[in-house]
């Protein structure tokens, strides 16, 4: 079965440089969530869309941004990167809201 | 607010013996509950959830939860741990019809199976 697709897998940048992430979700997926898993962190929600909406929005900072497309993908913008936004990044699928989300393998963003 | 609560950071238990690792939650109404896990630079894999219904859940991999509403509890159990169970165990709450709210994840167990 088709799964939530992320890219790039790893990515390396310096600081105050720029970063996007892309989330593919799961065909027929509506919903994707995006969270930050810091370094023995547990996963902290960011922001997610619904249906090309944002929908909700957790502990995302300013300097970020991120949107959902019309074929469902989304991505996540990053910019002025800081050393303490290295962390695994996941994209999460859901087929309408509330209902159990898949996540995909993530993106490990390391910046140097 | 919405929280979970994973008492222990780790878990260690010899191979064939049953394994529980713990949960606790609070949310405003009636929870939809979830069990993740992750291996090593790998993702989140759904084991499991409780949205309603019977209090015993069984998911992937032999695993199985208890919701326990009085003791506001979700604890991952198995009857007879493999090695290959090790990993992070996350546990999550959402609030049941609360629209398109994301998860509110535990802090993670670390599973160890000794063979």
């Amino acid at each position: 079965a088709a799964g939530v697709i992320q890219s790039p897998r790893h990515l390396i940048k310096e600081k105050r440089e720029t970063a996007t992430l892309k989330c593919y979700p799961i065909p027929r997926h509506d919903t994707v969530y995006w969270y930050q898993q810091g370094p023995g962190q547990d996963p902290q929600f960011l922001i997610s869309f619904y249906e090309k909406m944002q929908s909700d929005k957790g502990s995302i900072p300013d300097r970020f941004s991120a949107q959902q497309f019309s074929d469902y993908h989304s991505e996540l913008n990053m910019s002025s990167l800081e050393l303490g936004d290295s962390a695994l990044y996941f994209c999460a699928s859901s087929l309408g809201q509330g209902r159990e989300q898949f996540f995909g393998p993530g993106t490990r963003l390391t910046v140097l | 607010a919405q929280s979970v609560a994973q008492p222990e950071d780790q878990v260690n238990v010899a191979e064939g013996n049953p394994l529980t690792v713990k949960c606790t939650y609070s949310v405003s109404g009636n929870p939809y509950l979830f069990w993740y896990v992750q291996y090593p630079n790998r993702g989140l894999q759904f084991l499991l959830k409780y949205i309603t219904g019977d209090n015993l859940v069984k998911g992937s991999y032999g695993f199985e939860a208890e919701f326990n509403k009085s003791q506001t509890s979700f604890h991952l159990k198995k009857p007879s741990a493999l090695v290959s169970d090790s990993a992070l165990y996350f546990c999550a709450v959402r609030a049941a019809g609360s629209g398109n709210t994301p998860l509110v994840f535990g802090k993670g167990t670390r599973l160890s199976v000794i063979a």
